[in-house]
């Protein structure tokens, strides 16, 4: 069990561009989430998958922001035409149904 | 719908004075049920977890947590507060195998010299 691992750690880019990000969860582990946390506020929900399955996507999302999960294994977060407000910490998570959620350590966003 | 209410945002104690960190939640299932703490600038950690086996359950670093159906609550405690356990504290719930899991607001722990 190597843990949940995501990449990069740190992303900085110029607003209007486009990132992604990757999530490699526990191999076991048939669902995976991602999250967003802004400074002093708690994880909020984005999306999750069950296997390659997308179940839910947050309404709170916008149309830029797109998660893909091929193959029921790694997932990757894409923004489009990114803005200042999207700066957080992106957060993934990987679990068994009924089982506690295992967290990797995030990438930080930060658009400017 | 299924939801969690952390019942504080913020909660002040003493070092060394017992903690009391309140969680209810609404579910039409018997729901799984965590804490996870944050400390600042750092990941989220797995305080402890309930699973239908018994009813209080023991995490890490003290404290516990007591299921209690008929008032659909899930309060984390703790008899003796450490200056450490500063942090902000999550309560989770999984309502059900097929939902999705949901976190309360959170409730930041402040501990008083």
């Amino acid at each position: 069990d190597t843990g949940v691992s995501q990449n990069p750690r740190h992303k900085i880019t110029k607003r209007g561009q486009n990132v992604t990000f990757r999530c490699d969860p526990i191999s076991e582990h048939n669902r995976l989430y991602w999250y967003r946390q802004t400074l002093g506020q708690g994880p909020e929900f984005l999306t999750y998958f069950q296997n390659e399955a997308q179940l839910e996507k947050s309404r709170l999302l916008s149309d830029r922001f797109s998660a893909e999960r091929p193959k029921g294994s790694f997932s990757t977060l894409e923004i489009q035409r990114t803005e200042q407000g999207d700066s957080a910490m992106y957060l993934c998570a990987s679990s068994s149904p009924g089982s506690p959620l295992h967290f990797g350590n995030g990438t930080r966003l930060t658009v400017t | 719908a299924q939801s969690v209410t952390q019942l504080d945002s913020h909660v002040s104690v003493s070092e060394g004075t017992p903690v009391l960190l309140r969680c209810n939640y609404s579910s039409s299932y018997s729901p799984s049920l965590f804490w996870y703490v944050q400390h600042p600038n750092k990941g989220l950690q797995l305080l402890l977890k309930y699973t239908s086996a018994a009813t209080l359950v023991k995490g890490i670093n003290g404290f516990e947590a007591e299921f209690k159906k008929s008032e659909t609550s899930f309060h984390l405690t703790k008899p003796s507060a450490h200056m450490s356990d500063a942090a902000e504290y999550f309560c989770v719930v999984s309502p059900h195998r097929d939902d999705k899991i949901i976190f309360g607001k959170g409730t930041r722990l402040h501990i008083l010299p």
